[in-house]
């Protein structure tokens, strides 16, 4: 199986910053990346794909980047909904495996 | 627009089994792969496995493989879960989710598994 690794773990921030996420792979998947936001109490939700194509109605302060095993997704302008917990996934060759998510919350 | 609904929780017995189910609307229910993924309190993310909605074939993620079952029903749009011999281990929120990267999610059926 494909391990998926996410940097850090909790990162602390304030409306209108601009976080970094990152995530590895520990083999090659291309760039068969995805990045989903997970509220309290809620589903995921899709953010990415290809690592790097924004999902339809997402908003524009959400970027990823990043092939091979390397991967990262920034966040530009902090909104309140935001403070979430954000999650990889790699879908290149099953199984479909996850990182272990990194929580914003609030400096 | 699209969805997947869920049915609603469960709570189960040690040794049971339980099965869920996720009912497509909104689009061609055979076109999208459905997966199942759950997630313990507090914890992370964790993909049980795939279903072909076209032809019904399956991929399970090995620590399921044993246990669990996935099935559909075309008539309905309908795809279901069954996982038995149930843990307390196994007491988390079950989601159903589109494709291979999930574009679309359940809202979740929580089991409890307690004695």
């Amino acid at each position: 199986a494909i391990w998926m690794t996410q940097s850090p773990s909790l990162v602390s921030a304030s409306t209108g910053d601009t976080v970094t996420i990152s995530c590895r792979s520990s083999q090659d998947i291309i760039t068969s990346l995805a990045w989903y936001r997970q509220k309290p109490g809620r589903a995921p939700e899709l953010l990415i794909s290809a690592a790097s194509t924004l999902f339809s109605g997402v908003s524009s302060r959400f970027s990823g980047s990043g092939s091979g095993t390397d991967f990262t997704l920034t966040i530009s302008g902090l909104q309140s909904e935001d403070f979430a917990t954000y999650f990889c996934q790699q879908y290149y060759s099953f199984p479909w495996t996850f990182g272990q998510g990194t929580t914003v919350d609030i400096k | 627009q699209v969805q997947l609904l869920q049915s609603a929780a469960e709570v189960k017995k040690p040794g049971a089994s339980v099965k869920v189910s996720c009912k497509a609307s909104g689009y061609n229910f055979r076109d999208r792969a459905i997966s199942w993924v759950r997630q313990a309190p507090g914890q992370g993310l964790e993909w049980m496995g795939w279903l072909s909605a076209y032809n019904g074939g399956t991929s399970y993620a090995q620590n399921f493989q044993d246990r669990v079952n996935f099935t559909r029903d075309i008539s309905t749009s309908t795809a279901y879960m069954e996982l038995r011999s149930l843990s307390i281990d196994d007491t988390a929120v079950y989601y159903c989710a589109r494709g291979s990267y999930f574009d679309t999610w359940g809202q979740g059926t929580p089991v409890t598994v307690s004695s």
